[in-house]
């Protein structure tokens, strides 16, 4: 089955530097998701990326998609204390025409003031 | 900003009982799911619903589990059976429409069975 897989597990900056994380999955896919979540908390949808997309950007969040080497990456620009949470990748297959997540385990990011 | 609810935030049940989870989702949307996250592991998908009906189920979504909208605001997630390793967050998610939509998560209900 397809998996989406993040790295770094842990990452730890401060304040007002850039924070690069990166998803790799298996299969092909329809699109990929990124999310966050806060500690006790959903998951809230940041950025959606479809197959044919190479780069999206919303905010301080650019995030990029390789199907070639099936892999994506997002980058969050000068984090402040408040992006301190878990991030997510989902793909989504659509195998179907229906909508079924696979999310990887996330990366931990810690903004330090 | 509309927001989808789950209640209750945290249910403790006794193995071999049923529990059920309940959800609002966000009132124009038209695609509901369910997903569990043990904890320290992966969020994975158990089941879609969508037209009073399931359109995708995962081999987690067996016959202990069932789902249903009883009414029109409504989305319900039963577990006969209870086992201790059903212990986990469940959360419910909405979408407005299905394939290559972002999906809308609630808080989540906690589960522990002892």
């Amino acid at each position: 089955s397809q998996q989406g897989e993040e790295d770094p597990q842990a990452l730890s900056i401060q304040e007002g530097e850039n924070a690069t994380m990166n998803c790799s999955y298996k299969t092909s896919i329809n699109n990929l998701q990124w999310y966050r979540q806060n500690s006790g908390r959903g998951l809230v949808h940041l950025i959606l990326i479809r197959s044919n997309e190479r780069e999206k950007h919303s905010g301080r969040l650019r995030v990029t998609l390789d199907t070639s080497k099936k892999s994506s990456s997002l980058l969050i620009t000068a984090s402040r204390a408040a992006d301190t949470a878990s991030y997510f990748c989902a793909t989504d297959a659509g195998n179907s025409g229906y909508s079924t997540l696979t999310f990887g385990k996330g990366t931990m990011l810690l903004v330090s003031p | 900003e509309p927001e989808v609810t789950q209640t209750p935030s945290h249910q403790v049940t006794q193995m071999g009982q049923e529990v059920i989870l309940r959800c609002v989702p966000i009132s124009n949307h038209l695609y509901f799911y369910w997903y569990r996250q043990i904890l320290g592991q992966k969020v994975e998908f158990l089941v879609s619903f969508y037209n009073n009906e399931i359109s995708e189920k995962s081999e987690i979504f067996d016959d202990q589990f069932s789902v249903e909208r009883p009414d029109g605001s409504n989305f319900t997630l039963k577990i006969r059976s209870t086992k201790l390793e059903d212990s986990a967050m469940y959360f419910c998610a909405s979408s407005e429409q299905g394939l290559g939509q972002p999906q809308h998560f609630g808080d989540g209900t906690r589960l522990s069975i002892l």
